[in-house]
C-alpha cells in the first residue's frame, strides 16, 4: 500500500491552461504539505495543512490553490501556468504539526510548454 | 535522459568506502535535523534527525553529527554501498512550523 500518492506522475501542458495534483495519505496523518523542487533539486516548501487548515503558504502566486476536502487529501490547482512552473511538485505527510519525519510521495513532474 | 542536478555538489567514492556529506545550516534557533535520501525519480526519503541537545547519533550504517557551534551537520555512511547512489539533502526547522531543506548532494558510488 503507498502510503502518500500523488496523480498524475507526469503532467504536459500548455502555457496559460489550468491543471491539478492530486494527493492522497493513508498514514492516519494530521498534517500534509507541498513542496516543489526545482531543475537543480532545491526543494523548497509551498503549502503546508494541519486538519483541513492552512498553516503555512509560503508566499506562492496566487494562481497556486490549495484545497483540502478532509485531513487525507491535498490537492493543488494552478491556474494560468507559465513556464517557470515547470517543476516536480511533491506531496508529503506528518504525524503533527510541526515537522518530524515527512513520508514524501514520489512527485508530479509538471513541463509547461 | 535529465539534465537536472548538473550543478549539484558531488561525491563519488568506491564501494566499500566510507561516505561524509556535509551540510551548512542558516538558522540558529534550529533545534530539530533531518537527513534524506532521494533515489532518481522518487521522493526523499528519511534517513536520520537529530535533537540540538545531541551532537551525535548513530542508526545503521549511519550516523548524524551536528555542530551547533559553526552551523554544521554531517551524514556518515559506513561501507558505502552501490544502493547508497542518490541525492542527499538536510533539513531543519525553523521554528515556524516549517522544514527547511539544504542544498543537496549527489553520492556516487562506484562498484
Amino acid at each position: 500500500d503507498t502510503a502518500v500518492s500523488q496523480t498524475p506522475k507526469y503532467l504536459v501542458t500548455q502555457m496559460g491552461n489550468d491543471k491539478s495534483i492530486k494527493c492522497e495519505q493513508n498514514l492516519g496523518h494530521d498534517t500534509m504539505y507541498w513542496y516543489k523542487q526545482d531543475s537543480k533539486k532545491f526543494l523548497k516548501i509551498m503549502f503546508s495543512y494541519n486538519n483541513k487548515e492552512l498553516i503555512i503558504n509560503e508566499t506562492v502566486p496566487n494562481r497556486f490553490s490549495p484545497k483540502s476536502p478532509d485531513k487525507a487529501h491535498l490537492n493543488l490547482h494552478i491556474n494560468s501556468l507559465e513556464l517557470g512552473d515547470s517543476a516536480v511538485y511533491f506531496c508529503a505527510s506528518s504525524q503533527g504539526r510541526l515537522t518530524g519525519e515527512l513520508f514524501f510521495g514520489e512527485g508530479s513532474r509538471l513541463t509547461v510548454l | 535522459g535529465e539534465s537536472v542536478g548538473l550543478h549539484l555538489p558531488t561525491l563519488s567514492v568506491q564501494e566499500g568506502d566510507n561516505s561524509i556529506i556535509n551540510c551548512a545550516y542558516s538558522n540558529s534557533a534550529s533545534d530539530y535535523f533531518i537527513w534524506y535520501k532521494q533515489e532518481s525519480g522518487k521522493g526523499p526519503q528519511f534517513i536520520i534527525d537529530i535533537r540540538s541537545n545531541m551532537d551525535k547519533r548513530q542508526g545503521q550504517r549511519v550516523t548524524v553529527l551536528l555542530n551547533k557551534t559553526v552551523k554544521h551537520l554531517s551524514l556518515q555512511i559506513a561501507a558505502t554501498q552501490p544502493g547508497d547512489s542518490a541525492v542527499y539533502f538536510c533539513a531543519w526547522d525553523t521554528g515556524f512550523q516549517k522544514l527547511v531543506f539544504g542544498t543537496g548532494t549527489r553520492l556516487l558510488v562506484s562498484p
